[in-house]
C-alpha cells in the first residue's frame, strides 16, 4: 500500500530559527514529490516538485531533499518568519502508465513559528 | 501557475439539505479533482471530473452523495447531498499543469453541518 509518513506532526520553533521537516514514503513506482504550504484557511500552496533525479531544489528560504534509494526526503526552511506558520504537506506521485497518475498525501506538519 | 477560485469560502448547513460548492479555474484544464480534508488530516480525493464525461469516484464515494458537474474546461460544481454532521469538512477543488504534472489548489470551502 503506498504510503506517505510525515514527522513531527507539530513543531513550535522560534523566529529566525532553521528547521527541518521529513517525509519517508512508500509509493511505487516513483514519479515525484512535492511540497505543499497550506496556511489556515487556505489551499495547499506549492513550494518544490522533484523527480526521481533530482536530490534538491531550493525555493527562497526553503530547501528540499530527496533520496530515492531511501525513499526519504525533508524540507529544510533557513531563517523562519512568523508567516512560515502553516501546515508543510509532503505529496508523492505514483505512476500508472499512459501519463496517468495518482497523488499520495502525508498528513502534513504544522509548523508554529513564535516570536 | 494555475488560479482557482472556489464558492462558496465557508458556509453552515442544516442536516438533510444539500449544498453545491462551485469551481472556476483561470484557464482551460483537462481534469479537474475535488478534495476533502477533514480536520486533522491529509486530503483524499472524492473523484476527478473530466469534461464530457462522468466524473470517476475514488473508493468510498459514490455520485448520488457527491454529484458533480464539469459543463465546461474552466468551471465544475461538487455538491454535498443530505448533509450529515459527518460531511462537515474542507472541500478542496485542484487542477494539473505543466511537465510534472503540478497540481494547483482552490482556496477550499469550509463546511459545517449542524
Amino acid at each position: 500500500k503506498n504510503q506517505v509518513e510525515q514527522s513531527p506532526q507539530s513543531l513550535i520553533i522560534l523566529e529566525g530559527k532553521n528547521c527541518t521537516l521529513q517525509c519517508n514514503y512508500t509509493v511505487s513506482p516513483f514519479s515525484n514529490l512535492r511540497w505543499y504550504k497550506q496556511d489556515t484557511g487556505r489551499g495547499p500552496v506549492s513550494l518544490t516538485i522533484m523527480t526521481f533525479s533530482e536530490n534538491t531544489k531550493s525555493n527562497g528560504r526553503y530547501t528540499a531533499t530527496l533520496d530515492a534509494d531511501t525513499k526519504q526526503s525533508s524540507l529544510h526552511i533557513t531563517a523562519s518568519q512568523l508567516s512560515d506558520s502553516a501546515s508543510y504537506i509532503c505529496v508523492v506521485s505514483a505512476g500508472l502508465g499512459n501519463s496517468g497518475y495518482a497523488l499520495n498525501f502525508g498528513k502534513g506538519t504544522s509548523l508554529l513559528v513564535t516570536p | 501557475s494555475a488560479v482557482i477560485s472556489q464558492k462558496p469560502s465557508r458556509d453552515i448547513c442544516q442536516r438533510g439539505t444539500s449544498l453545491t460548492i462551485q469551481c472556476q479555474v483561470d484557464s482551460q484544464v483537462t481534469m479537474m479533482f475535488w478534495y476533502r480534508q477533514q480536520p486533522g488530516q491529509s486530503l483524499t480525493l472524492i473523484a476527478t471530473a473530466n469534461q464530457g464525461s462522468e466524473a470517476t469516484y475514488e473508493s468510498g464515494f459514490v455520485i448520488d452523495k457527491f454529484p458533480i458537474s464539469r459543463p465546461n474546461l474552466t468551471f465544475s460544481t461538487l455538491t454535498v447531498s443530505n448533509m450529515s454532521p459527518e460531511d462537515s469538512s474542507i472541500y478542496l477543488c485542484s487542477a494539473h499543469r505543466g511537465t510534472y504534472n503540478e497540481q494547483f489548489f482552490g482556496p477550499g470551502t469550509r463546511l459545517t453541518v449542524l
